[in-house]
């Protein structure tokens, strides 16, 4: 499969703790976002990357933080966890257009990583 | 700052009826609107934009730029039309380039 993926599927851990979730985009796509969700919040947008660099910030958390490498997967980590960060987090990836622009506004998701702070 | 607002949280419908989920948007340049779409135990996935003008499994949706709406209508709902569906703007320009903003998202069931 050459969709984008994401590791771990599920995650469980204690309040106060660090954890770390990965992704690696479509093969070719160069922009990465991470997005949270939760019941309440619906679809949240954390952040993009593009080619390794930040573009654009949403309401990320400052215990929150993320990165692009150059092999163009993406880490983002989550640390001194509360209760309220248990939710479903999303990766998705962005082609380019035909045009060479980075982003098209089509993302393709990952299937999600589900965190669970107790 | 560019919002995204669908009203309904939930929505349901019989088989065979009409079908609309709203969608408002607020930003201030030209926008570009997408709906996506999440069936069960499946990744969200793109339904249709508004540059194509397409209709994608039965489903339109048209720009208003006046009311700013972009509305996702199908005429006769089917049951494996049931999923939950997301509207999304999409920021071409500016510090934001690139960024997508999703609404709260409308769970759609069609009942038999």
């Amino acid at each position: 499969d050459s969709g984008v993926t994401q590791t771990p599927k599920h995650l469980i851990t204690a309040t106060g703790q660090r954890v770390t979730l990965r992704c690696s985009p479509r093969s070719g796509d160069l922009s990465v976002y991470w997005y949270q969700q939760s019941l309440d919040q619906g679809l949240q947008f954390l952040i993009q990357y593009y080619n390794g660099e930040e573009r654009a910030k949403g309401n990320i958390l400052e215990r929150f933080s993320a990165q692009q490498f150059p092999d163009l997967h993406s880490e983002l980590n989550l640390s001194s966890l509360e209760l309220g960060d248990s939710a479903l987090y999303f990766c998705a990836s962005s082609p380019r257009t035909l045009a060479g622009n980075p982003n098209t506004g089509e993302l393709f998701f990952g299937e999600g990583s589900r965190l669970t702070v107790l | 700052a560019q919002r995204v607002t669908q009203p309904e949280k939930l929505l349901s419908v019989f088989k065979g009826a009409p079908v609309e989920l709203k969608c408002n948007y607020s930003y201030s340049g030209s926008p570009e609107l997408f709906w996506y779409v999440q069936y069960s135990r499946q990744r969200l996935q793109l339904l249709l934009r508004h540059i194509s003008r397409e209709s994608i499994k039965g489903f339109t949706a048209d720009l208003n730029k006046g009311e700013t709406s972009f509305h996702l209508k199908k005429p006769f709902a089917q049951e494996e039309d049931s999923a939950m569906y997301y509207c999304a703007l999409y920021n071409a320009g500016g510090t934001s380039y690139g960024k997508l903003t999703f609404g709260q998202g409308t769970i759609l069931t069609v009942h038999p």
